[in-house]
């Protein structure tokens, strides 16, 4: 069965510097994707980024990058430039054919002023 | 409506009552999904709907939850007698429906239940 892990619960950065979140998944399957979903206090669960497995350029969303490492199964978010805005939980979750998504237990993200 | 819409927002009950909470997923968009969102946890699996297709309901932590889906479009899902556990933000989500778990689910607001 494919798992999802995300080891820091909490990380906090200054604002305007740069962060990465950690997210590890399992999997013996080839075809599949990953996301990062962002939720701010509003609650509303918001797609940042997302990878497709067969694809070996890391994906980017403006000052979001991620650093997929397929080998290691390794699917880090890079955010540069952190803004005050960007304070929330971030999910990592990982999605194949079947429709259910597997999701790791979050990172609270807090930028300091 | 431009995106997943949900209500109502927050619903206070209390414990051993009924409450329904609504989805309206995005225009167009065949599968529809419900998660359960726990105080500081990840998302829990409860339920899918694709088109007409039979839901997976294999989420369901009881037998006191159940959902439907009307018309392919709107889902109420319902909690009867409802206990302190069931506490929990309920999240609603839709895709398009063509490519499973590879394409990208857009979320509600999330219900927040609170059982008194």
């Amino acid at each position: 069965a494919q798992t999802v892990t995300q080891s820091q619960p909490e990380m906090s950065v200054q604002e305007a510097e740069t962060v990465t979140l950690s997210c590890t998944y399992d999997t013996s399957e080839s075809d599949y994707y990953l996301f990062w979903y962002k939720q701010p206090p509003s609650r509303q669960m918001i797609l940042v980024i997302r990878q497709e497995a067969y694809k070996q350029q890391n994906a980017t969303e403006n000052r979001f990058s991620v650093n997929f490492q397929k080998a290691a199964k390794s699917f880090s978010l890079k955010i540069s430039d952190s803004q005050l805005g960007d304070a929330a939980m971030y999910f990592c979750a990982y999605g194949n054919s079947n429709y259910q998504l597997i999701w790791g237990a979050g990172t609270k993200l807090i930028i300091k002023p | 409506g431009a995106g997943v819409s949900q209500s109502p927002s927050n619903k206070v009950t209390e414990k051993g009552k009924d409450v329904e909470l609504r989805c309206d997923p995005i225009s167009g968009h065949t599968a529809l999904y419900w998660y359960r969102q726990s105080l500081g946890q990840g998302l829990e699996f409860l339920i899918y709907f694709q088109g007409n297709s039979a839901p997976d309901k294999s989420g369901l932590p009881s037998d006191r939850f159940s959902a439907e889906r009307t018309g392919g479009s709107v889902s109420t899902l319902t909690i009867q007698r409802t206990q302190q556990e069931d506490s929990a933000v309920y999240l609603c989500a839709s895709s398009p429906g063509v490519a499973g778990g590879l394409e990208t689910q857009y979320f509600g607001p999330g219900t927040r239940l609170l059982v008194l």
